[in-house]
């Protein structure tokens, strides 16, 4: 009963380098996000899909792209990383859109850091 | 903007009762959750509030008065575990699928 499984769990980079982070879904979820979460700041969506093939952008998605080439697959990459970036990052699927009281089923959530 | 608050840090007694409130904007409001996450985890669902009222799940109960943009989570016979942080997350009309979250309440139970 894996749920939302991410990789990896810690990372450090470089400034300048690239990633690109993992998540997968086995619940058949529609809906899949990625969030990030820093002291004080609570969680923030950086990007979101509602479909496979589908994307769209958040609160946060400067510096980060994201992919959703199959439904139970979902991307985020950081094509040049920045110290800004470090942080813990979260991803989320739900069945329905959340209005309709899917919740957010979370990843276990991968560390960076970005030096 | 759409501003969630709730307090940052609460204390309380195991066995105790603690209410955590939390305030949003009304304007576009479209149900409001509540999730747990204990440190260094990834948060859980506890609840779920879209009409007025009191939402009541074994020690926890959840209220909302969409009027007043105002939710508290109520938690009975605290225990040890019960020390974490408290996210209240609300959807908004308009806003697709997303949610906004406020920035955590840390309980800490003692004995």
């Amino acid at each position: 009963n894996a749920g939302v499984t991410q990789t990896p769990k810690f990372r450090v980079l470089k400034t300048g380098q690239s990633m690109t982070l993992l998540c997968a879904q086995d619940m058949n979820h529609e809906y899949m996000y990625w969030y990030r979460q820093d002291p004080g700041m609570g969680l923030r969506l950086i990007h979101y899909s509602v479909g496979e093939g589908t994307t769209a952008k958040g609160e946060v998605p400067d510096g980060y792209n994201v992919s959703r080439l199959k439904k139970q697959n979902f991307l985020l990459g950081l094509e040049s990383a920045a110290p800004s970036q470090t942080s813990v990052y979260f991803c989320a699927s739900s069945y329905l859109r959340t209005a309709n009281n899917s919740p957010l089923h979370f990843g276990n959530g991968t560390r960076l850091t970005v030096t | 903007g759409q501003n969630i608050d709730q307090p940052t840090e609460m204390t309380a007694t195991e066995g105790a009762i603690v209410q955590i409130n939390c305030t949003y904007q009304t304007s576009g409001f479209n149900g409001l959750f509540w999730y747990q996450q204990h440190a260094g985890e990834a948060p859980t669902f506890l609840s779920y509030n879209v009409l007025d009222g009191l939402e009541e799940k074994g020690r926890f109960s959840s209220f909302l008065s969409r009027s007043k943009g105002y939710s508290y989570l109520l938690l009975k016979e605290l225990q040890m575990k019960d020390s974490a942080s408290y996210l209240c997350a609300v959807a908004f009309t308009g806003g697709g699928n997303k949610l906004t979250f406020g920035t955590g309440t840390q309980l800490k139970v003692e004995l």
